[in-house]
């Protein structure tokens, strides 16, 4: 079986400062990691990947998250908030076996403050 | 080019009812998932299609739950007897197939919300 966990529910930072989400997973086989955002009234959308080749993944938006295997974690950074990046974030595992589920932590809410 | 659509947008219920959800992938995507976004229970998985083929159903919280799909394109979720807990946004993706891609990545529609009186 396969789960994430992210750490607090709301995250509130302001403007111009560093963004750390938090996310620990736990997986019987290596993992596929990813991180969603999603903005109010709309879908998911994709902000980066981990497949198992480097391990610092850089996505959209200025957003980057690192795999630590040691720590079984997929923790998603931006070194300067922006205004729009307000959203909810959600981190999920699926296995490395092709087309799987995906499993969703319970998401975090990022605040920013002007 | 078109993303996934979902239809209706927006779909209000007496308990009950039947209700059928329409998901349109990706042209060329032959893998299409459900997933289910409430309150109470975050994103949880329901179904996946591989073609016209559903091997993973696992995530179907009753057996008034049931979604097919046809020609390898459109599905339609469909919950038998409304409850109020089935109330929540339903959201559909898709993706090629690992062989195709190489990659692995889903396409989620903007979402049905459903709310059940």
């Amino acid at each position: 079986a396969q789960s994430v966990t992210q750490l607090g529910s709301h995250v509130s930072v302001s403007e111009g400062a560093l963004v750390l989400l938090r996310c620990n997973y736990s997986s019987s086989v290596p993992p596929y990691l990813f991180w969603y955002v999603q903005y109010p009234n709309q879908g998911l959308q994709l902000l980066l990947k981990y497949t198992s080749a480097a391990t610092l993944v850089k996505g959209i938006n200025g957003f980057e998250a690192e795999f630590k295997k040691s720590e079984t974690s997929f923790h998603l950074t931006k070194p300067s908030a922006h205004m729009s990046d307000a959203a909810e974030y959600f981190c999920a595992v699926s296995s490395n076996f092709g087309n799987e589920k995906l499993t969703f932590g319970t998401g975090t809410r990022l605040t920013i403050i002007p | 080019g078109a993303g996934v659509s979902q239809s209706p947008s927006n779909k209000v219920t007496e308990k009950g009812k039947d209700v059928e959800l329409r998901c349109d992938p990706i042209s060329g995507h032959t893998a299409l998932y459900w997933y289910r976004q409430s309150l109470g229970q975050g994103l949880e998985f329901l179904i996946y299609f591989q073609g016209n083929s559903a091997p993973d159903k696992s995530g179907l919280p009753s057996d008034r739950f049931s979604a097919e799909r046809t020609g390898g394109s459109v599905s339609t979720l469909t919950i038998q007897r409304t409850q109020q807990e089935d109330s929540a946004v339903y959201l559909c993706a898709s993706s090629l197939a690992w062989a195709t891609s190489g990659t692995y990545e889903q396409y989620f529609g903007p979402g049905t919300r459903l709310t059940v009186t």
